[in-house]
């Protein structure tokens, strides 16, 4: 099947620096990608749509200034988390939809980035 | 508002016995549904997806799943557990063109003795 990859896949980092996490569609092109937030032991919340070439759509309550998304590719997108603060330890999740855009696709989700802010 | 309840938090099954899974949507209109599994170290593997059709759902591994639109559920089910099994399952619904902004219920960790 598809894959997709995260990079880095755990990243610790000080308060009030700025981390990057990057998705990629390794075999396929997504025109939309998705980032999602994991708390330990509860579900994903969905953050952003991330479309290629447009800004990103985020859902209520997610601060776009604090989370930049970015994809300037059809097999790259792009989450940075701004200034980080300890509340923002998390682990994220993205994924990707292929291009081809039926009712029938799948997502394909990344292994996760483990981020740490110390 | 749609929403997802998987009213289990934790299962534990015996080796071989069959597994249902339980899962409640909420959704204003004919939802998309999915069943996911989480390992560690690795990414939401898709098991089925339910979009119209047959309400029985055959999903991999040897996974199926049936869509109750009276009861407004989704259960997951498998006649026989293996070990490998043992992960955490979500089961989820799909809003937006072609339900891919994806909310995800909070889960189920199955654990399979032997």
């Amino acid at each position: 099947g598809a894959v997709v990859s995260q990079h880095p896949s755990w990243v610790i980092c000080k308060s009030g620096t700025s981390v990057k996490i990057e998705c990629r569609s390794l075999d396929f092109q997504a025109t939309t990608m998705f980032w999602y937030r994991q708390f330990p032991k509860q579900s994903l919340m969905l953050m952003a749509t991330s479309n290629e070439g447009s800004k990103a759509t985020y859902e209520q309550g997610v601060e776009k200034d604090k989370f930049l998304i970015n994809h300037a590719s059809l097999t790259l997108s792009t989450l940075t988390v701004t200034s980080a603060h300890p509340e923002d330890s998390s682990f994220y999740i993205c994924s990707a939809r292929d291009r081809q855009g039926s009712s029938t696709d799948t997502q394909y989700f990344g292994p996760g980035t483990r981020l740490t802010v110390l | 508002a749609q929403s997802v309840t998987q009213p289990d938090i934790h299962i534990t099954v015996s080796e071989g016995a069959s597994l249902e899974l339980r899962c409640n949507y909420s959704y204003g209109a004919t939802p998309y549904l999915f069943w996911y599994v989480q390992s560690p170290g690795q990414g939401l593997q898709l098991l089925l997806k339910y979009f119209s059709g047959d309400t029985l759902v055959q999903g991999i591994k040897g996974f199926e799943a049936e869509f109750k639109r009276s009861q407004s559920s989704f259960n997951l089910r498998k006649p026989s557990v293996h070990w490998s099994d043992a992960a955490e399952y979500f089961c989820a619904v799909g809003k937006g063109a072609g339900g891919f902004k994806t909310i995800f219920g909070a889960g189920t960790r199955l654990f399979v003795k032997a």
